[in-house]
C-alpha cells in the first residue's frame, strides 16, 4: 500500500530564510508526486508534480522539489520565503501522471509559520 | 472560469440528522472527486465520479455515506444519520479527464453536534 509520511507536523522560518519540507513515501511502482499548499480557508493549490525526467521539478511561487529515489524522498523547497507562504503544506503520491485526484494518498501536512 | 465551488462552506449538523454537501466543477470538467479531512490528518480519498457513474468508491465508508453526479446538477455527497466522528473538512476536486490535473474547492466543514 502506498503510504506517505511528513515528518515535520510544524515548522518555523524567519521571513527571508530559505525553507525544506521533508517528504518521505511508498509506493510499489513509478511514483507520482505532487505536493499542494493549503492556506487557511482555502481549497488544495497544486505547487508541483514529478513523474519522470529530471529529477529536480520548478512549481510556481518560486518553490522546487527534488526526487531522491534512493531516499524516497520528495523535498520541496524555496530559497527566500514571503509571510504570504504562511500555509499547510501537502506531499502527495498518486497513480497518475496527470495530477487526477483518483487515488491520491496524502501525507498529514506540515503548518508552515513565518517569523516577521 | 469559476473554480470548483463547494457548498455549503460550513454545515452543522445534530447527531442523527442527514447532511448533504455539494460540488459544482469547473466548467468543462466530467470528473469529480471527494476526499475527507479529519482533524490532524491528510485528506483521504472517499470516491471519484464521472458523470452519472461511480468509478471508484473504495474510500467510502460502507455505511450512511453514498454520492452521486447526475447527468445536471452538482455532484452530491450524501450522510446519513451524522455521528460526531463524521465532523471533518469534505474537498471536492474535479478535472476534464482522468489523468489530468484537478482542481479542489475550498472544502465544506462538517461539525456533528
Amino acid at each position: 500500500a502506498q503510504s506517505v509520511t511528513q515528518p515535520d507536523i510544524h515548522i518555523t522560518v524567519s521571513e527571508g530564510a530559505s525553507l525544506e519540507l521533508r517528504c518521505n513515501y511508498s509506493y510499489g511502482a513509478t511514483p507520482y508526486l505532487f505536493w499542494y499548499v493549503q492556506s487557511p480557508g482555502q481549497g488544495l493549490q497544486l505547487l508541483l508534480k514529478y513523474f519522470s525526467g529530471d529529477t529536480l521539478v520548478q512549481g510556481i511561487k518560486g518553490f522546487e522539489a527534488e526526487f531522491k529515489r534512493s531516499q524516497s524522498s520528495f523535498n520541496l523547497r524555496k530559497p527566500s520565503v514571503h509571510w504570504s507562504d504562511a500555509a499547510e503544506y501537502f506531499c502527495a503520491v498518486g497513480a497518475s501522471s496527470g495530477g487526477g485526484a483518483d487515488g491520491l494518498t496524502f501525507g498529514k501536512g506540515t503548518h508552515l509559520i513565518i517569523q516577521p | 472560469n469559476a473554480g470548483v465551488m463547494q457548498n455549503p462552506r460550513h454545515l452543522v449538523r445534530r447527531r442523527g440528522q442527514e447532511a448533504r454537501l455539494r460540488c459544482s466543477p469547473m466548467k468543462g470538467h466530467s470528473h469529480v472527486y471527494w476526499y475527507r479531512q479529519l482533524p490532524e490528518e491528510g485528506l483521504k480519498f472517499m470516491v471519484y465520479l464521472q458523470k452519472e457513474n461511480i468509478i471508484d468508491e473504495s474510500g467510502m465508508p460502507k455505511e450512511r455515506f453514498s454520492a452521486e453526479f447526475p447527468k445536471e446538477g452538482p455532484s452530491i455527497l450524501r450522510i446519513q444519520q451524522v455521528v460526531r466522528g463524521d465532523s471533518a473538512a469534505y474537498f471536492c476536486a474535479s478535472s476534464p479527464g482522468r489523468n489530468t490535473e484537478a482542481f479542489f474547492g475550498q472544502g465544506t466543514r462538517l461539525t456533528v453536534v
